[in-house]
């Protein structure tokens, strides 16, 4: 299947530094990369992502960048806030060209923390 | 309300036994996932299903069985087989192709 890796596993930063978490993918044909915020005990649940027709798209605090040559892409998270502790997760579809076969994988998971 | 329902929310097995996990949406979407979470991990691919009466294997199948009789129900059994079953289990919808998946909020299944 699709191989998606992600780094680094923990994240530790002081309230108000920016956190990057970065993934890498090995199947070309990916052409959507959405990032996942999963607090402890609850579900994972989308806050960006990003169509390989565009390199970055922001959303307030939160930015995402692709670059499909090297096939990685970044979160990044600018002014962080305690309310940002989670695990993110990055993800991209695998199974080939056609949508109505592939499913997502995940990457391993950043275990953010932001210390006040 | 719209959503998708997993439950039970905790399972407890007993060795040997085979167990079902429900998961319900109503949303309308075509496409169900299994994925497995492992403490400190990431979420590994199960099984999934883009349309009533298919699916397809992932990366983590040998163990585990679905069906897909209905396009609101996708239920994921745990086998015998399954030697290590100790984990949290997610479902998740998607309504076409390359969009949000959206998740139940997990069963956590203990062997004991």
């Amino acid at each position: 299947g699709e191989n998606v890796e992600q780094h680094p596993s923990t994240l530790s930063v002081q309230e108000g530094d920016s956190a990057v978490i970065k993934c890498t993918y090995s199947d070309s044909a990916s052409n959507y990369f959405p990032w996942y915020k999963q607090e402890l005990g609850k579900r994972p649940q989308l806050i960006i992502d990003i169509r390989s027709n565009v390199g970055e798209k922001k959303d307030q605090r939160i930015a995402v960048t692709l670059n499909k040559t090297a096939k990685h892409f970044s979160l990044h998270i600018t002014e962080t806030q305690p309310e940002d502790s989670a695990v993110y997760f990055c993800a991209a579809p695998w199974g080939g060209m056609d949508t109505g076969r592939r499913a997502l994988t995940f990457g391993s998971g950043t275990r953010l923390q932001v210390q006040p | 309300d719209g959503g998708i329902t997993q439950s039970p929310k905790y399972l407890f097995r007993k060795e040997g036994q085979n167990v079902t996990l429900s998961c319900e949406q109503n949303l309308n979407h075509d496409a169900m996932y299994w994925y497995r979470q492992d403490p400190g991990q990431g979420l590994r691919l199960i099984y999934y299903s883009q349309i009533v009466n298919d699916f397809q294997k992932g990366d983590i199948a040998e163990g585990y069985s679905v069906s897909r009789e209905k396009k609101e129900s996708f239920p994921l059994t745990v086998t015998s087989a399954q030697k290590n079953p100790t984990a949290f289990y997610l479902c998740a919808s998607v309504f076409d192709g390359d969009t949000e998946a959206f998740f139940g909020q997990g069963t956590r299944l203990t062997v004991v």
